[in-house]
């Protein structure tokens, strides 16, 4: 149980083009869900909070009108990066919260999306 | 500042034998700390759990220990295999609003 997939797991596109990743909780539903971003040979980085139904919360330095989240569903959660550039190429990595334990910060997280912006 | 520490940044070791990875934490007021094992492109999977007051908490050849009065956390791999091959990360959840605070991991390679 607990998993959660991403959509695409790589994506190469050119720079100024829009890039749209899915999460999907696969086996349970899933109130709040994350976005995290990960540069290499470094640890993971909270980009912002999806709330079902509301709008994210971002983190200080994060660009909202770039990093478009949509939490329509509770089982879907989308990050769209739009206008791509070469330094937004990096591993996306989004992690879902099971309902009941939020308390205790598990989240389960899926396999990532690499992003390479030419 | 809530911070979380490890070391090494990486190690090397060879088939079979043990390693010890360290976790320092400076997090207000400490709710769980857990490790995570990642593998090179792909999302962290959670290995252990533990709250204030437990000492320590084992799944397979992963023991992991706590010092809630030193802050300070460890992991212990026991007859390394090649698959342990990939980066530990120790992540502390701060007990006032849940926010996990991540260390920068440890990338462990097993050599055969």
């Amino acid at each position: 149980g607990a998993v959660v997939s991403q959509h695409p797991s790589r994506v190469i596109c050119k720079s100024g083009t829009s890039v749209k990743i899915e999460c999907r909780s696969l086996d349970f539903q899933a109130t709040t869900m994350f976005w995290y971003r990960q540069f290499p040979k470094q640890s993971l980085m909270l980009m912002a909070t999806s709330n079902e139904g509301s709008k994210a919360t971002y983190e200080q330095g994060v660009e909202k009108d770039k990093f478009l989240i949509n939490h329509a569903s509770l089982t879907l959660s989308t990050l769209t990066v739009t206008s791509a550039h070469p330094e937004d190429s990096s591993f996306y990595i989004c992690s879902a919260r099971p309902p009941g334990l939020a308390g205790d910060g598990t989240q389960y997280f899926g396999p990532g999306t690499r992003l390479l912006v030419l | 500042k809530n911070q979380v520490e490890q070391s090494p940044q990486s190690l090397i070791i060879l088939e079979g034998k043990n390693c010890t990875l360290q976790c320092n934490y400076t997090v207000s007021p400490f709710s769980n700390l857990r490790w995570y094992k990642q593998d090179t492109g792909r999302g962290p999977v959670s290995l252990t759990i533990m709250t204030f007051s437990e000492n320590t908490k084992s799944n397979g050849r992963y023991t992991a220990t706590l010092d809630a009065d030193t802050k300070q956390s460890s992991l212990h791999i026991t007859a390394s295999q090649l698959s342990d091959s990939a980066s530990y990360i120790c992540v502390v959840s701060a007990n006032s609003n849940y926010q996990l605070i991540w260390g920068a991991g440890t990338k462990l390679i097993i050599k055969p």
